[in-house]
């Protein structure tokens, strides 16, 4: 998965704790993006960001998720409070910036979350 | 809203059958990538189309973008047991921006 780094691999968080997952992208990326991938679903878009700006949280919950990518240091997706239903794959992907002129997005390996 | 049509969703074959599998949208996409997935794992790329018509070959595998950059299809000759997996399409509409991802196609291939 050409270097995209994520962890932890899986996490399991009783309900009402939080839940905090993170992504360290590939070497020259500095774009990443979030996906969630439900039990016998397909992968869905949370969150875009670049560094210090989110550029699309178009698929991000309203409520209890936030996502940041600091200047220094790896992306970070918070989920606050956590539900069952918030039990899933979660993959973090990184991609150069548009202006390299590279169209590939490489993905992590996931973390994997279970409330219970 | 599902924006990309990704077909068939299930695929059971005999090692040696040539399968394709299909990738769909109203929309132009600016690139189109295909992926595949085992199980506990992420996506891993296997090739990226940029150009309406293109052609790329990966071993057994053959990709095709649409002349109009709307479709895709993923060929894949004399299956093995070791191409059992998930295989996603997924498209940018513009070069900076996020991936769709099609449903995805559960391919299995008996020996």
């Amino acid at each position: 998965n050409a270097g995209v780094m994520q962890n932890p691999r899986h996490l399991v968080r009783r309900r009402g704790q939080e839940a905090r997952l993170r992504c360290s992208p590939m070497k020259g990326h500095s774009h990443v993006y979030w996906y969630r991938q439900l039990p016998e679903e397909g992968l869905k878009f949370m969150v875009y960001l670049q560094k210090e700006n989110i550029i699309d949280e178009s698929g991000m919950p309203k409520e209890r998720f936030s996502a940041e990518f600091p200047k220094e240091g790896p992306s970070i997706l918070r989920i606050q409070q956590v539900v069952r239903g918030d039990s899933a794959a979660y993959f973090c992907a990184s991609s150069p910036p548009p202006e390299a002129g590279v169209n590939t997005i490489y993905f992590g390996e996931g973390s994997w979350l279970t409330v219970v | 809203t599902q924006l990309l049509e990704q077909s068939p969703q299930f695929l059971s074959i005999q090692e040696g059958e040539n399968l394709t599998v299909y990738c769909n949208s109203s929309s132009v996409f600016s690139s189109l990538q295909w992926y595949r997935q085992e199980p506990g794992e992420g996506p891993v790329l296997l090739v990226t189309v940029v150009t309406g018509g293109e052609v790329k070959k990966l071993k057994r595998l053959t990709f095709q973008f649409g002349d109009a950059r709307k479709d895709s299809s993923l060929h894949i000759t004399a299956a093995q047991p070791g191409d059992t997996g998930l295989y996603l399409c997924a498209g940018r509409y513009n070069q900076g921006g996020k991936l769709i991802f099609g449903q995805g196609t559960e391919l299995s291939v008996k020996p």
